[in-house]
Order: C-alpha cells, then sequence, then structure tokens
C-alpha cells in the first residue's frame, strides 16, 4: 500500500507565479489535511478537505490560498501571485477518517522555494 | 484554543545516555496525543500515540512517553540513545473539540546525539 504521495519534492517559483501542489492520500484514505512548516518552526494547519467539500479553512491566508480536493485525482494547493513569505515546506495528511480514532499520515512534503 | 508547548528547542545528549523531551499542552479535555519524528527533508513518521488507557505509551524504536492529565504533560522518553535518532521530534494534539481533529504542534525539539 503506497503512502502518501506529494509531487513535486521541489518547487522554484518567481515572484508573482502560481504554485501548485499536489498530494494523493493513501488508499482508501478520503480525508486530506495541509500543514505549512516555515523555516526553524512547526508544522501549522492550513485546510481539511473530504472528497468535494471543504470542511475547515481556518488555516488559510485569505488571499492567494485555495485547495481543493475532487471526486476523482490528487488534492491541490494552489498559491496564486507568491511572494518569498510563502517560502516553506507544505505537508499533506491522509486519514480514512477524521482521525478521531487514529493518526494522520504524512507525505513527505513539497518545498517550495520563492526567489 | 488548544496549544502545545516544546520548551526545549534543541538537547544534545550523548549517545547511550537517556532522554527525555518534554510537551505540555493546554486543556486536557479528551486529548489525542501524538509524536512524530521529522528527518532531514523528510516528511513525518509517527513514534507513538495516546487516545485513551494506559497512560504509559510505548512506541517504535525504543520510545515511550507517559500521558499524564493532572500535569497536561506527554513527554518522550528513551533510555539509550543512537546516533540514528538525531531527528527534530514533534510533539502534537488532535483537535477533538471542533470536530476536525486537525493537529496543532509544538514547535519541535531538534535532538543531536553526540559520539
Amino acid at each position: 500500500n503506497a503512502g502518501v504521495m506529494q509531487n513535486p519534492r521541489h518547487l522554484v517559483r518567481r515572484r508573482g507565479q502560481e504554485a501548485r501542489l499536489r498530494c494523493s492520500p493513501m488508499k482508501g484514505h478520503s480525508h486530506v489535511y495541509w500543514y505549512r512548516q516555515l523555516p526553524e518552526e512547526g508544522l501549522k494547519f492550513m485546510v481539511y478537505l473530504q472528497k468535494e467539500n471543504i470542511i475547515d479553512e481556518s488555516g488559510m491566508p485569505k488571499e492567494r490560498f485555495s485547495a481543493e480536493f475532487p471526486k476523482e485525482g490528487p488534492s491541490i494547493l494552489r498559491i496564486q501571485q507568491v511572494v518569498r513569505g510563502d517560502s516553506a515546506a507544505y505537508f499533506c495528511a491522509s486519514s480514512p477518517q477524521a482521525a478521531g480514532g487514529g493518526e494522520q499520515y504524512f507525505g513527505p512534503g513539497t518545498r517550495l522555494t520563492v526567489t | 484554543a488548544q496549544s502545545v508547548t516544546q520548551l526545549d528547542s534543541q538537547v544534545p545528549v550523548f549517545e547511550e545516555a537517556p532522554v527525555e523531551l518534554r510537551c505540555n499542552y493546554s486543556s486536557s479535555v479528551s486529548v489525542y496525543l501524538f509524536w512524530y519524528v521529522q528527518y532531514p527533508n523528510q516528511g513525518l513518521q509517527l513514534l507513538l500515540k495516546y487516545l485513551s488507557g494506559s497512560t504509559l505509551v510505548k512506541g517504535i524504536n525504543g520510545f515511550e512517553a507517559e500521558f499524564n492529565k493532572s500535569q497536561t504533560s506527554f513527554h518522550l522518553r528513551k533510555p539509550s540513545v543512537h546516533i540514528s535518532d538525531t531527528a527534530e521530534y514533534f510533539c502534537a494534539v488532535s483537535d477533538k473539540a471542533s470536530g476536525t481533529y486537525k493537529y496543532i504542534f509544538g514547535t519541535g525539539t531538534r535532538l543531536k546525539v553526540l559520539a
């Protein structure tokens, strides 16, 4: 059973460009969480999605950031008009339910560098 | 709101010595607790979790943690560390109150094992 897949692993964007980060959850998992890790900091929750629904986006910046988890295909975290402060590692985690009875399974992360 | 405190940002320890990494959280109201390890440029791997039951939890790689409700703590311990344990360790609380079970992470403790 393959783990959580994220791609690309490394992404370099110039200021003002768009970044698209993809997350394929583990097979059978329908819940996806996105977290951001700024340099030298812990992980901060961004958004929680179930298939075709955003459940909690309380950690998402109000502008430029969006997320989706379509019925088919991976979850996408999209950052428009990136700025240097967006440089971070973005981790996706999945769970078979709302993680109430167990843990979230993390992907290897996408490291975004904005130049 | 729930918060997690890892007071020690860095812990140096000699190989084969015991280690304790401290974690305190803000509310003891029905929490789930986790410890994850992150090796350089990798994702997070679950070490152990507390959901209910016995307050002493054993995890992988010889780690264990004790849930202390009165002190709202969940300290991680290992009786004898190896060089390979050098990594960053994150304590996390699952936010049950919101119904989403999103994680609130501490800022991490960097364990450096010295030869």
